[in-house]
């Protein structure tokens, strides 16, 4: 079955933990995406990667990190600085500019 | 800064009803238009990438058309059911349709009742 699939569906965080999500992709993309959609608000990009061993910043990749040393992973570092975490997290792989969606995680900090 | 605006931002609808909103997107430097449904607890799926002004797609009940010169796209659905209850997303293609990102607007979350 070709698709995108996240890990976990949800996690929970201390405050002051680092954590990491998952996005693994078996449909041969070259471009992944991270997403982070609070209520009320539309899907914003955190980082983005359009090859292997590259990565861009979004519009709010403050207090997040990425990696992709291998084309199916994205994985996404939500750090102690990300101020306010709790969100659902949404990872994206895509061909020219159509991008197709994970399940999500939802993050929720106690 | 892009900005991508929808409209109504929430629709109650009873079953049977025929209804529409709206995705409102800058007409300059137009590349694509795209439309998801989101439904709870599922990925955001693929509906429509329109690139043509006049564009008119369709499938099944839901139906999209493009007006790129005034910058919006209206999606109808006719016939509304409760399976077609989610939150409906437009994007529009960042740096001019690059490979790189889409700008999401919040989307419309139609809810439809039996």
């Amino acid at each position: 079955d070709g698709g995108i699939t996240q890990s976990p569906k949800y996690l929970f965080r201390k405050e002051g933990q680092n954590v990491t999500l998952s996005c693994e992709q078996n449909l041969n993309h070259d471009a992944m995406y991270w997403y982070r959609q609070d209520p009320g608000q539309g899907l914003r990009l955190i980082y983005y990667s359009q090859i292997v061993n590259d990565f861009q910043k979004g519009d709010i990749a403050e207090g997040y990190s990425v990696s992709r040393e291998k084309k199916e992973s994205f994985p996404l570092t939500v750090t102690s600085a990300q101020k306010n975490p709790t969100a659902f997290y949404l990872c994206a792989s895509g061909t020219g500019h159509e991008q197709f969606f994970g399940p999500g995680t939802r993050l929720t900090v106690l | 800064i892009l900005n991508v605006e929808q409209s109504p931002q929430s629709l109650h609808v009873q079953e049977g009803d025929s209804t529409n909103f709206t995705c409102s997107f800058p007409s300059s430097n137009f590349y694509a238009l795209h439309w998801y449904r989101w439904e709870t607890a599922k990925s955001p799926e693929a509906l429509f990438v329109m690139t043509l002004n006049g564009d008119e797609k369709k499938k099944g009940r839901i139906s999209a058309t493009l007006n790129t010169k005034e910058g919006y796209s209206y999606l109808y659905i006719k016939g509304s059911q409760p399976e077609d209850s989610a939150t409906y997303l437009c994007a529009f293609p960042n740096y001019g349709g690059s490979q790189g990102n889409l700008i999401f607007g919040k989307g419309t979350k139609l809810s439809v009742k039996p």
